[in-house]
């Protein structure tokens, strides 16, 4: 976690509003991944950022790689949106992904 | 249909004993990985391989060793299990080699070891 720390560590959300999650990187990250890992425990992909901005309906992403961090927006928060977040960055000097520990959001009604 | 499968879901393992962890792809990908993910632990990076050579190996113990019978193959198999293995394993792939490419990950191995 030292090298891709995110915050918040935790987030409490109320459905329909709207929050960002945060990485920052202390390796020379080139390209990021963000991951939702549900109560079951599978990650499911949500981003691949090279530096620049994605969006996939309610979720946008943004990765700069100059100051070395990636957000994560979640619009009008619904309670699928539960389970922890993951970012998740590449270098040049590895072929496998720097997790962070991840952000747990919780939605409630 | 799910396209990384891994098999056994869980696993319970006596210390000592060997496990071996299976893992196929059917998305047509030429790289496959391992990581774990222990408790208050992020998910660590295990090993790489590309066209079923091994290109990155982040495990220090020699207890871990990847076996690729086919390129769509990436089995982990783990000797003189220790409590401390206790984790669960996901393996993933990507099209691309060399890691500049979206990661895909099954939906892990739970394996504990008493």
């Amino acid at each position: 976690g030292d090298k891709v720390k995110q915050s918040p560590s935790a987030l409490s959300l109320q459905e329909g509003t709207n929050s960002a999650l945060r990485c920052n990187f202390s390796i020379a990250a080139t390209t990021v991944q963000w991951f939702l890992q549900n109560p079951r425990g599978s990650l499911m992909n949500l981003f691949y950022l090279v530096p620049g901005t994605k969006e996939n309906g309610r979720l946008k992403s943004a990765f700069d790689s100059k100051e070395s961090y990636s957000t994560l927006h979640i619009r009008d928060a619904q309670l699928e949106d539960s389970g922890t977040y993951f970012c998740a960055a590449r270098n040049n000097y590895a072929q496998g992904l720097t997790f962070g520990l991840g952000t747990r959001v919780s939605v409630f009604p | 249909d799910p396209k990384i499968i891994q098999k056994p879901k869980y696993l319970v393992a006596v210390t000592g004993s060997e496990k071996i962890l299976i893992c196929e792809q059917y998305l047509g990908h030429n790289a496959m990985y391992w990581y774990r993910q222990s408790a208050k632990k992020p998910l660590e990076f295990m090993f790489s391989y590309s066209y079923q050579k091994l290109m990155d190996n982040q495990t220090a113990s020699s207890r871990f060793q990847p076996q690729s019978s086919k390129k769509n193959h990436l089995d982990l198999q783990i000797t003189a299990l220790k409590p401390d293995d206790s984790a669960t394993y996901f393996c993933a792939s990507s099209h691309g080699t060399g890691g500049q490419d979206t990661q895909y990950f099954g939906p892990g191995t739970r394996l504990l070891v008493l």
